[in-house]
Formats: structure tokens, sequence, C-alpha cells
């Protein structure tokens, strides 16, 4: 079936840094792909889409570019900021309209 | 205005017993979903409803069962409740099945 992977569980960047928060996919069809970001006490929202190879979704100054070639929609931002602390979740939907998720990326910035 | 509002938010009870989640949207979505987030935060769904109808049952064990009165309400109940089915419960809706979620925020339940 349909699996997105994760490779980091836990980064911690400083206030400024740049960041990358890895993510790749599984799938035999063309998904639409999600981030979405979940502080403490809340539920997942969504954070970014991108519906089709070589689409970027952009919110709060991260983006995300779809690579079909590569299977990934790795997450990137130039700046992070201490408020940008939060579990981040790569997803996609699957053929039967599930949302199928990543097993989670905690980013934690020190100010 | 919340969205998708989940009631209890916390649930503290013993092995055995059985207890009820509730959820109830207000966007007018005509897709219903049931998740559980374990201690690790992995996120997996449990069930889907399409217009008061089950369209997604994965496994999980039929001490689980949803229901859903209507298509704005989908609640979970629980028999037989063990210490594994301690986790965070998130309700969600959608459009359409594939559509944007939106995730209510959670029912932590304890089982001991």
């Amino acid at each position: 079936g349909d699996s997105v992977v994760q490779t980091e569980g836990q980064v911690l960047p400083s206030e400024g840094d740049s960041l990358i928060v890895n993510c790749s996919y599984e799938t035999t069809q063309y998904p639409s792909l999600f981030w979405y970001v979940q502080y403490p006490g809340e539920g997942p929202q969504l954070h970014l889409k991108a519906m089709k190879a070589n689409d970027k979704g952009r919110n709060k100054g991260f983006e995300a570019m779809y690579r079909k070639e590569t299977t990934s929609f790795h997450l990137e931002k130039d700046s992070v900021q201490e408020s940008d602390s939060a579990v981040y979740f790569c997803a996609l939907i699957d053929q039967g309209g599930k949302l199928i998720f990543g097993q989670g990326t905690e980013l934690s910035v020190k100010p | 205005d919340t969205a998708v509002s989940q009631t209890p938010k916390y649930l503290v009870t013993q092995m055995g017993n059985d207890k009820s989640i509730k959820c109830e949207q207000n966007l007018g979505h005509d897709t219903m979903y049931w998740y559980k987030q374990d201690s690790k935060k992995f996120l997996k769904i449990m069930f889907s409803y399409n217009n008061k109808e089950l369209i997604i049952n994965e496994t999980v064990p039929n001490r689980f069962s949803p229901k859903s009165p209507d298509k704005a309400h989908l609640n979970l109940h629980i028999n037989s409740l063990e210490l594994g089915d301690s986790a965070v419960y998130f309700c969600a809706s959608s459009q359409d099945p594939g559509g944007d979620y939106t995730f209510g925020s959670g029912t932590r339940l304890t089982v001991v």
C-alpha cells in the first residue's frame, strides 16, 4: 500500500537557521501531497499542499516542492523562528481517499 | 465557532469499561473520520463515513464501533477497554473523500 517516510524524528535548529525536513513517499498513483502541523494539545492542521508534480506548496515562509522523479516532498524554510516549533507531518491521499501520514518530525527551535 | 468539536477532551477509565467519544462538525462536510495517535505521535486512520455510510474500516478490533446518526456527527464507542487503547483519538472531516481534512483537538483516553 501507499506509504510516507520521514527520516528525522526530531530536528533542533537555532533561530535564524535554515531548515529541511525530509519526506519520501511510495505510491502507484499520483496523489496530492500535504504537510500538516500539530501544536501541543491540538489536532493536526493543514500547513501546505501540492496537487501534482512540480507544484510548490507555500505557507508562512515554508515551501515544499512535489518531485515525482525522486518521490519526495521535503519541507524547507530559509530562517526558522521559535514560533515554528511544532510537530510536522508529511502525508498523501491514497486512491481510497485516506490521508496517510508519515511518522512526524518534531521541530524544536532554540532561541 | 469550533469547526470540529470532540467531547470529552480527557477520559480516564478502568480496563473492561465501555466508553463513547462524540464528534460534531459544523463545516457542512460530507465525510468524517476517526484517527488514533499513539504515544510516538503516529497517526493512523480507523474509520471513515461519507454521508452516514461507512466507507473505510481499517484493521481495528471489533470492540470499536463507530456510529453516524447524521452527516454532521460521528461517534466512537469502545467496549471492554484495554490498556493498549490508551491514545489520543482525533475526529476529522473533509468535503469529500480526498479533500482537505479539518481535525478536532482530540480526546486523550487513558485506560488504567
